[in-house]
């Protein structure tokens, strides 16, 4: 059984576009996160949900917004998709009571290019 | 600007040797430092949570040293083995803020 799991692992499309990465954990985990992997290698967070609620929102373009239907979902919409989103994407959770030291688990990774 | 340092960037080791890398952090309000293993084309897969200034931890070969005063971490790995040929990651939590910087990895090669 798959622990994080993302759809789609490859995302094509064109510049202009708006598309969805989805994320699902079956750990019972209390905290998912949207991280980036940057054109050097660089793991960003950009968003953090805690029980559906959002408690880290980095300096990402408003195009992107995190969606939390539940505890067990993140999802990420991306509007008017730009070259320079291309990267891949990973989802991550944890459990998280209050003292934030829980190991994060990762999905496998969405790799968005944008045409 | 929060910078987490890894070094070396990458090495190449044969079987059987034993070998560490360094991770540096800054070392005011420390609160965290994780360790990540990453193989190609999966997903990092964590390795240990350390918190507290002298923490060892241990994982079969793996080990890892923590100095939250002069902030850097080591990772040692004993009697390297193909398997463990992966990229390396750490990453540093300053405050209680559920926020993982992470750096570039150190990516580790061991050849039969």
């Amino acid at each position: 059984d798959t622990a994080v799991s993302q759809t789609p692992k490859y995302l094509v499309t064109q510049m202009g576009n708006d598309k969805s990465i989805k994320c699902e954990q079956n750990l019972g985990h209390d905290t998912m996160y949207w991280y980036k992997q940057d054109s050097k290698k660089f793991l960003k967070i950009m968003f953090s949900y805690n029980n559906k609620e959002l408690i880290i929102n980095e300096t990402v373009p408003n195009r992107f917004s995190p969606k939390s239907p539940d505890k067990a979902h993140l999802n990420l919409h991306i509007n008017s998709l730009e070259l320079g989103d291309s990267a891949v994407y990973f989802c991550a959770s944890s459990q998280e009571g209050t003292q934030w030291t829980d190991t994060q688990y990762f999905g496998p990774g969405t790799r968005l290019t944008v045409l | 600007i929060l910078n987490v340092e890894q070094s070396p960037q990458s090495l190449h080791v044969q079987e059987g040797d034993s070998t560490n890398f360094t991770c540096s952090f800054p070392s005011s309000n420390f609160y965290a430092l994780h360790w990540y293993r990453w193989e190609t084309a999966k997903s990092p897969e964590a390795l240990f949570v350390m918190t507290l200034n002298g923490d060892e931890k241990k994982k079969g070969r793996i080990s890892a040293t923590l100095n939250t005063k002069e902030g850097y971490s080591y990772l040692y790995i004993k009697g390297s083995q193909p398997e463990d040929s992966a990229t390396y990651l750490c990453a540093f939590m300053r405050g209680a803020t559920n926020k993982l910087i992470f750096g570039t990895g150190t990516l580790l090669a061991v050849q039969p």
